[in-house]
């Protein structure tokens, strides 16, 4: 089955401990994004990659990194957690700009 | 930088009414994408137009990319419960995305 898988699905944690969520596919797509999304605010684009070992900041990149060493793997690393990061997470996987396959979602709360 | 605005923010209605939602941008945009995100869920996208005053449909759906290319609309005719859930609108641009905030849709039966 095509898919996008995010681990963990659900995340409660304390500030300033380094965590990873985890985003993988399986429909060979080049492209992969990662999104926040909070109330009133829509979808805000973190990082995305064009293909393995291109990334690239969206809107919102402060205090996240990300990696893209193999084309299926896009990890989310939040190296230094803080409580305005609480907010529920989507990884997307995409051939170039088209659409978009979007993962489950990790709900992290950082207190 | 780029903003994208839809309204309305949350629109009730009957089960049976019509429903649009407009999507603004305060730059041209490149092209547009629309999702839909039920309740809880994730979101899946439903089209993409390319070309200025485009005009698509999927059954009940009417989605238009207007002359300017800075603002779009979908139009559902006769909503359904199904029908509900939050739309988005999506600039997709190059390889940066920039979405709208968003209209959630409650149907009432």
């Amino acid at each position: 089955e095509a898919q996008v898988t995010q681990n963990p699905r659900y995340l409660i944690t304390v500030t300033g401990k380094k965590l990873t969520v985890t985003c993988s596919q399986n429909m060979n797509h080049e492209y992969m994004s990662w999104y926040r999304q909070d109330p009133g605010l829509g979808l805000r684009q973190i990082y995305y990659s064009m293909n393995v070992e291109v990334t690239d900041k969206g809107d919102v990149p402060e205090g996240y990194k990300v990696s893209r060493k193999e084309k299926r793997n896009f990890p989310l690393i939040l190296e230094s957690p803080s409580p305005n990061q609480t907010s529920l997470y989507f990884c997307a996987s995409g051939y170039r700009a088209d659409e978009q396959y979007f993962g489950p979602g990790t709900r992290l709360t950082v207190t | 930088g780029q903003q994208v605005m839809q309204i309305p923010q949350y629109q009730h209605v009957q089960e049976g009414e019509d429903f649009t939602t407009y999507c603004n941008s305060s730059t041209t945009l490149s092209n547009i994408q629309w999702y839909k995100q039920r309740p809880g869920g994730h979101p899946v996208f439903l089209i993409q137009l390319v070309k200025s005053g485009e005009v698509k449909k999927q059954k009940r759906l009417t989605f238009q990319f207007g002359e300017a290319k800075k603002n779009s609309s979908l139009h559902i005719t006769a909503t359904q419960t199904t029908d509900v859930g939050t739309y988005f609108c999506a600039d997709s641009g190059t390889y940066k995305y920039i979405f709208g905030t968003g209209t959630r849709l409650k149907v009432l039966a």
